[in-house]
């Protein structure tokens, strides 16, 4: 299966700043999703990364809080804009690692604090 | 909306004992099913898929589509299989979606 590389594993922001989190995979691969998990809650979907077009934001989720690139099929970013306490979350990079293919695989996440 | 309901948010039972974690999903066309594992510090892993009718560490799960369940069973746990567990559909391109959906997770603790 793919191995995805995904940094920073932690970071503690200050409210108002911005944090771009980098996923890698050592593969190309065609789907790219980022999820959050927050303290005691299971994961939420916020959006696919598509390729070379805007990404797919869930209900609840927007692009000026949650920008995502996806400049090709190996990388993805997404940033949490303007953070509060409440982005306080573990975000996790999530790949389907070919067309037809159901395991999706989970990066090792990001652990963002917010104070 | 698709959803996924575990119903159970810990399930405590003594090594050795017969273990269940429920999931119930919402039915619209055919998702596929996954059962994924958390262990304490670890990353979320696959730990199986009802297409392949496969046994992993000695965990099984069959899809009962009339129930439109998907349980997650062990005859005899053990103290390693301690880890948070989640229910997740994968709603695929036929069906309209393309994501998979976690449902609320539940906490298994075996003790000895």
């Amino acid at each position: 299966s793919a191995v995805i590389s995904q940094k920073p594993s932690r970071d503690i922001c200050q409210r108002g700043t911005s944090l771009t989190i980098q996923c890698q995979v050592d593969s190309q691969v065609t789907m790219m999703f980022w999820y959050r998990q927050q303290p005691g809650q299971s994961l939420t979907l916020i959006a696919t990364a598509n390729q070379g077009s805007e990404a797919t934001y869930e209900s609840g989720f927007v692009i000026d809080k949650f920008p995502i690139s996806r400049p090709n099929l190996t990388f993805s970013t997404l940033t949490v804009s303007n953070m509060s306490p409440e982005d306080s979350s573990i975000y996790l990079c999530s790949v389907v690692p070919r067309q037809g293919s159901y395991g999706y695989t989970f990066g090792s996440g990001t652990r963002l604090t917010v104070v | 909306a698709q959803r996924v309901t575990q119903p159970e948010k810990l399930l405590s039972v003594f090594k050795g004992a017969p273990v269940e974690l429920k999931c119930n999903y919402s039915y619209s066309g055919s998702p596929e099913l996954f059962w994924y594992v958390q262990y304490s510090r670890q990353r979320l892993q696959l730990l199986l898929r009802h297409i392949s009718r496969e046994s992993i560490k000695g965990f099984t799960a069959d899809l009962n589509k009339g129930e439109t369940s998907f349980h997650l069973k062990k005859p005899f746990a053990q103290e390693e299989d301690s880890a948070m567990y989640y229910c997740a559909p994968y709603y695929g391109c036929s069906g309209g979606y393309n994501k998979l959906i976690f449902g609320a997770g539940t906490r298994l603790a075996v003790h000895p």
